[in-house]
């Protein structure tokens, strides 16, 4: 079965400017979390959604947002780009339903978000 | 804030060598799991161990679970050049609504 869609693969944004990212989970996932890559911190937990509500939110400034539709894909967004937003964005999706997280997660390829 | 420090951060082994990765953590946990990423690509999720396991078994990969000293390790033997990544433990807490929590990842070179 298709994997953990996410698009676009690179993006190349000016200061100041939004974006919105894209990620289409597996079939039948309905949990979707976001994690931000950077060399100097790591994996960083985003967001997650589980049928269209946001179940937990990492520490991030309220420019992250993100929602997730019927179909489970899910977007998130990033306002008035900064420098520290450049980054790896990671989406990934699980077969779980509850806490605590019993099963995997299948990650996506990531975006990866330039901001000059 | 990283639940798991992987030690060492970085490894590089003959291929052919077994390559040991060690993972802490700090809180009760669930389950512990360990990712592998190639270069600038997604995670690939590896080996999943539950609180109340001590050892697993997958192909070439055998994980290692203490609870007692908060550890888990990642041996993975015979070692060869398409094993080249970064390798991520995570851990899944015991209870509340808390997400995946991954630490920072030792890379590991094979050099053919």
């Amino acid at each position: 079965k298709a994997g953990v869609t996410q698009t676009p693969r690179y993006l190349i944004k000016t200061r100041g400017q939004q974006v919105t990212l894209s990620c289409s989970p597996i079939s039948g996932h309905r949990s979707v979390s976001w994690y931000q890559q950077t060399p100097g911190q790591g994996l960083q937990f985003l967001f997650e959604y589980f049928s269209e509500t946001q179940r937990n939110k990492g520490n991030f400034p309220g420019r992250f947002s993100g929602r997730q539709f019927s179909n489970s894909r899910s977007e998130m967004n990033v306002s008035t780009l900064e420098l520290g937003d450049s980054a790896l964005y990671l989406c990934a999706s699980s077969a779980g339903t509850g806490t605590p997280l019993v099963y995997g997660y299948t990650f996506g390829s990531g975006t990866r978000l330039t901001v000059v | 804030s990283q639940q798991g420090e992987e030690d060492p951060q970085a490894l590089s082994i003959q291929e052919g060598e077994n390559a040991t990765m060690n993972c802490s953590y700090k809180t009760s946990i669930n389950n512990l799991q360990w990712y592998r990423q190639n270069s600038g690509r997604g995670l690939v999720h590896l080996i999943l161990i539950r609180s109340n396991e001590r050892e697993k078994h997958s192909g070439r990969l055998r994980v290692t679970l203490d609870t007692s000293k908060k550890s888990s390790s990642l041996l993975i033997t015979a070692s060869r050049a398409a094993d080249t990544a970064s390798y991520f433990c995570a851990t899944a807490v015991s209870s509340g609504n808390t997400p995946l929590v991954f630490g920072k990842g030792t890379r590991l070179s094979v050099i053919a």
